[in-house]
């Protein structure tokens, strides 16, 4: 069984901090992604990474940084949180087959204060 | 305009109910396409693939129509195990999926 795992499942912060959410997945896969998710507007795409110090930016990579040094681990980094990052982070992976499916982590419920 | 649309719902419905949920995409060069169910504080997991001949599985048929770019999933004799949100997901290329906001499910005893 393919598994992604995300470093926190909750966790509230202060406007203005540094935050990092880890992902891991033990799948040996190629891509990884980060998203949030928000009431109405579905899963964005943050960043993705298709190997190993390689980054694509998604469609709102503003006010986030991503960092993948290890095949299997990408860190999604808010330089500095503000109020309207709070929202629902979903990591994700796939591999280049199996119809290109993507793995969710659990998610990190992120509030920003 | 979104890329994928859904009606979000929310659909409430007896348990045995048939129940149809519809989706939109824009771009006319998306490759693949997918349903996924999400249930609540939970992630995302892949329900079923989407073929241009239509497929099945179980309970659940889903359908594509590239010329009108339309996605449906059918649920027959809907069970309480099937509330959750169901997501309609388009692959443009390699690795750039894109999400509907999602349709909710409730289904009735």
């Amino acid at each position: 069984d393919v598994k992604v795992t995300q470093s926190s499942r909750y966790l509230v912060k202060r406007t203005g901090e540094k935050v990092f959410l880890e992902c891991v997945q033990d799948m040996d896969h190629e891509n990884m992604f980060w998203y949030r998710q928000d009431p109405g507007l579905g899963l964005r795409l943050i960043y993705f990474s298709y190997d190993v110090k390689m980054k694509e930016k998604g469609d709102i990579p503003e006010g986030y940084s991503v960092s993948r040094e290890k095949k299997e681990r990408f860190s999604l980094i808010l330089e500095s949180a503000s109020t309207n990052q709070t929202s629902m982070y979903l990591c994700a992976s796939s591999g280049t087959s199996g119809g290109r499916q993507q793995y969710f982590g659990p998610g990190t419920r992120l509030t920003v204060t | 305009r979104k890329e994928v649309e859904q009606d979000p719902g929310p659909f409430n419905v007896p348990e045995g109910a048939t129940v149809a949920f519809n989706c939109t995409y824009s771009n006319s060069a998306s490759q693949s396409f997918f349903w996924y169910r999400q249930d609540c504080r939970k992630e995302p997991k892949l329900l079923m693939s989407v073929y241009s001949s239509g497929n099945e599985d179980g309970r659940f048929t889903a359908q594509l129509n590239r010329a009108s770019q339309y996605i449906s999933l059918l649920i027959r004799d809907s069970k309480l195990s099937d509330s959750a949100t169901y997501l309609c997901v388009v692959l443009r290329n390699n690795n750039d999926m894109r999400f509907g906001a999602g349709t909710r499910l409730t289904v009735k005893p």
